[in-house]
């Protein structure tokens, strides 16, 4: 079965500090990896997705994330963040199931505290 | 754009009511999934159709039921409301086939509390 850790529920952080929240995958077969960001009050936002190709993956607001197969690890970065950055992210990953049909499996959440 | 439309944003229900959250998408697609929503513990599929009166159970389906008699339309129903299914309830759809891995589209979001 297909699932995915976010060892980190809170991450507090400086404004223009750097940051990380990590996810990692289990899964037997080939996945598509994505993060998702939740403003409060707000739905889920699609920040960027791994299907193919580069490993590194580039998403809106400046947020880049990198696929480790190895690892099994899809680890979200962000060179420098925003008071507006904080809000809770989510990684997911999809695969396809037995009786046909696909499904989103996600992660606990990471909520991203930026403080002045 | 594509547009998954979620009928309720905020409901108030009473223990023992029978609740419907009714959810529509725009874009034909094959797949809808019903998830909740809460703090620690991210978004966990309830139930989930990849056709018109087809469905299946996800990972949390004790205490739903679930109803997909047009393509566009994917109602959850909560048989007999009780507190522990105060939550927030997302709605989402995808395409067919390889396509519906690569992209999910989500609902506003149906904030429920039952009292």
């Amino acid at each position: 079965a297909q699932s995915v850790t976010q060892l980190d529920s809170q991450v507090p952080v400086f404004e223009e500090a750097p940051v990380e929240l990590r996810c990692n995958y289990s899964s037997s077969v080939s996945v598509y990896l994505f993060w998702y960001v939740q403003y409060p009050n707000q739905g889920l936002q699609l920040l960027l997705k791994y299907l193919s190709g580069s490993t590194l993956v580039k998403g809106i607001n400046g947020f880049e994330a990198e696929f480790n197969k190895s690892q099994t690890s899809f680890h979200l970065r962000k060179p420098s963040v925003h008071i507006s950055d904080t809000a809770e992210y989510f990684c997911a990953v999809s695969h396809i199931l037995t009786g046909g049909g696909n499904k989103l499996t996600f992660g606990t959440g990471t909520q991203l505290k930026v403080e002045l | 754009d594509v547009k998954v439309t979620q009928s309720s944003r905020y409901l108030v229900k009473r223990t023992g009511e029978k609740v419907f959250l009714e959810c529509v998408q725009d874009m034909d697609h094959e797949n809808m999934f019903w998830y909740r929503q809460d703090p620690g513990l991210g978004l966990r599929l309830i139930y989930f159709s990849y056709d018109v009166k087809m469905k299946e159970k996800g990972d949390i389906p004790e205490g739903y039921s679930v109803s997909r008699e047009k393509k566009e339309r994917f109602s959850l129903i909560l048989e007999s409301a009780s507190t522990n299914q105060t939550s927030m309830y997302l709605c989402a759809s995808s395409p067919g086939g390889s396509g519906g891995l690569r992209t999910i589209y989500f609902g506003e979001g149906s904030w429920l509390t039952v009292v």
